[in-house]
C-alpha cells in the first residue's frame, strides 16, 4: 500500500525560485491537507481540500498556492521562495470526521538559501 | 499563542518502565484529541484518540487520559520499549465534522535499553 506519497524528499531552492511539492494518495481520501513543521513547533496547516475542485486556506497560507483537480493529487506551489519557507512539509489525507485519523506522507525537507 | 502545549520537549525512560507524556490546551471548545507518533524521516502516524465524553481510552500498551476541567491530557505507555523512541504530538479539534486540528510542538521520547 502506497498510502500518501510526497515528492521530492529533499530540495534546496534559491531565493525567488519557484517549485511544486507533489502529493498523491491512493486511499480515496476526500480531505487532503498541507502542513509545515518548523523546528520546535507543531504542524501548522497551510491549505486543505475537501474534494476535487475545492480548496481553502489554513492558518499559514501566505506564499503558497494549491490545486485539486483529482481526488488523488494535491500539489503545493511556492511561487517566490523566501528563507522563511525553509521547513519540512507534510501532506496528509483523511475523512470528514474528527475520529478518522489523518494519514501522512513522509515529508519534503525544503531549504531556501 | 499556542492553544496546545507540550511543555516537555524531551523525556527519557528506562525500558520496561512507564512513559507519561503530557499535553495541555487552552481552548475549552476542543472536543476531540489525538496522539501521533513520528519517527525521523517519516510522517506522523496515528496512535490513539479520545473524545471529550470519555476520560480514558486504552489500546494495548497505550492509554490516554483526559481531564477536561484541567484542560489536560496524558499518554501513558506501559511497558515502554526501545521501539517507542519517537516524537509524540498531541492534537486537538473543536469540530466533530471537518478536521481542523491544532497540533502541539511534540515531545521526544527516548526509551533506554
Amino acid at each position: 500500500n502506497a498510502g500518501v506519497t510526497q515528492t521530492p524528499k529533499f530540495r534546496i531552492l534559491k531565493i525567488g525560485q519557484s517549485m511544486t511539492l507533489q502529493c498523491t494518495q491512493d486511499m480515496n481520501h476526500n480531505y487532503m491537507y498541507w502542513y509545515r513543521q518548523d523546528p520546535g513547533m507543531g504542524l501548522k496547516l497551510i491549505y486543505y481540500s475537501v474534494g476535487a475542485g475545492i480548496t481553502d486556506k489554513g492558518e499559514v497560507p501566505n506564499g503558497y498556492n494549491v490545486s485539486r483537480s483529482t481526488t488523488e493529487d494535491f500539489p503545493l506551489r511556492l511561487e517566490l521562495a523566501a528563507p522563511s519557507q525553509t521547513s519540512v512539509y507534510f501532506c496528509a489525507g483523511g475523512g470528514a470526521y474528527s475520529n478518522q485519523p489523518q494519514h501522512f506522507g513522509d515529508g519534503t525537507r525544503l531549504s531556501i538559501l | 499563542d499556542q492553544q496546545v502545549k507540550q511543555n516537555s520537549p524531551s523525556l527519557s525512560v528506562q525500558e520496561g518502565r512507564i512513559s507519561i507524556l503530557n499535553c495541555d490546551y487552552t481552548n475549552s471548545m476542543f472536543d476531540y484529541f489525538l496522539w501521533y507518533k513520528k519517527y525521523p524521516a517519516e510522517g506522523p502516524t496515528f496512535l490513539i484518540s479520545i473524545s471529550s465524553i470519555k476520560d480514558k481510552n486504552e489500546d494495548g500498551r497505550f492509554t490516554v487520559f483526559l481531564n477536561k476541567s484541567a484542560k489536560h491530557l496524558s499518554l501513558h505507555i506501559v511497558p515502554s520499549q526501545p521501539g517507542d523512541s519517537a516524537v509524540y504530538f498531541c492534537a486537538a479539534t473543536p469540530d466533530n465534522y471537518g478536521q481542523n486540528f491544532v497540533f502541539g510542538p511534540g515531545t521526544r521520547l527516548s526509551v533506554l535499553p
